[in-house]
């Protein structure tokens, strides 16, 4: 059972772009939900979070819209560049709880 | 102040050996996570500990995995008698404390293939 659904699996944008990622979830017991951003053979490194009683998040370039009716949540990376390729994560944690629970992953490449 | 340090990077094990990954958490950081990356998946959690004690082993498969943070040195992730199914990639991840409030840093992995 996938707790954290995500699309897309893959996501091509031309430079100057805005990549959007979108995740949807479960379990209304998550009320902490990050973004990691992984470059090849790196680990995931925590990008941006939010917590359900906000609906955006803005840091710099990146966005995090969240529905919480809806129980969904999306990435937005504006103005992307070709450094933003890699595979991004959303992922959903309890605050009584310490595991993360990510979604699958999308692979995003952004053409020069 | 260095980061997650894990090793080996890469490891190679026959069908039957045993595999140990070595997790040294940032400096100050008491809490210990173990994530498995299979390809083309994102990363499932399997285990949480805190120096000497094991918090939360719910993904932790039943039989061949075991994990500890002895009270000096690294946390390890023993897998005994390898199968071709345990080639993934295993991540630990450190934080100070436990909760949401903390957030997990993750080293670059070490990449187990099973031959």
């Amino acid at each position: 059972q996938q707790q954290v659904k995500q699309s897309p699996q893959s996501l091509i944008v031309q430079k100057g772009g805005i990549s959007i990622i979108n995740c949807a979830y479960e379990n209304t017991a998550f009320d902490y939900f990050p973004w990691y951003q992984q470059f090849p053979g790196k680990g995931p490194a925590l990008l941006i979070a939010i917590r359900p009683d906000v609906s955006e998040k803005k840091e710099g370039r990146f966005t995090i819209s969240f529905n919480k009716s809806a129980k969904q949540f999306s990435l937005h990376i504006m103005d992307s560049q070709p450094g933003d390729s890699a595979t991004y994560f959303c992922a959903a944690q309890m605050n009584r709880d310490d595991k993360i629970i990510f979604g699958k992953g999308t692979r995003l490449h952004i053409l020069p | 102040n260095a980061g997650v340090m894990q090793n080996p990077r890469h490891l190679v094990r026959r069908r039957g050996q045993e595999a140990r990954l070595r997790c040294s958490p940032m400096k100050g950081h008491s809490h210990v996570y173990w994530y498995r990356q299979l390809p083309e998946e994102g990363l499932k959690f399997m285990v949480y500990l805190q120096k000497e004690n094991i918090i939360d082993e719910s993904g932790m498969p039943k039989e061949r995995f075991s994990a500890e943070f002895p009270k000096e040195g690294p946390s390890i992730l023993r897998i005994q008698q390898v199968v071709r199914g345990d080639s993934a990639a295993y991540f630990c991840a450190s934080s100070p404390t436990g909760g949401t409030k903390n957030i997990q840093y993750f080293g670059a992995g070490t990449r187990l293939s099973v031959l």
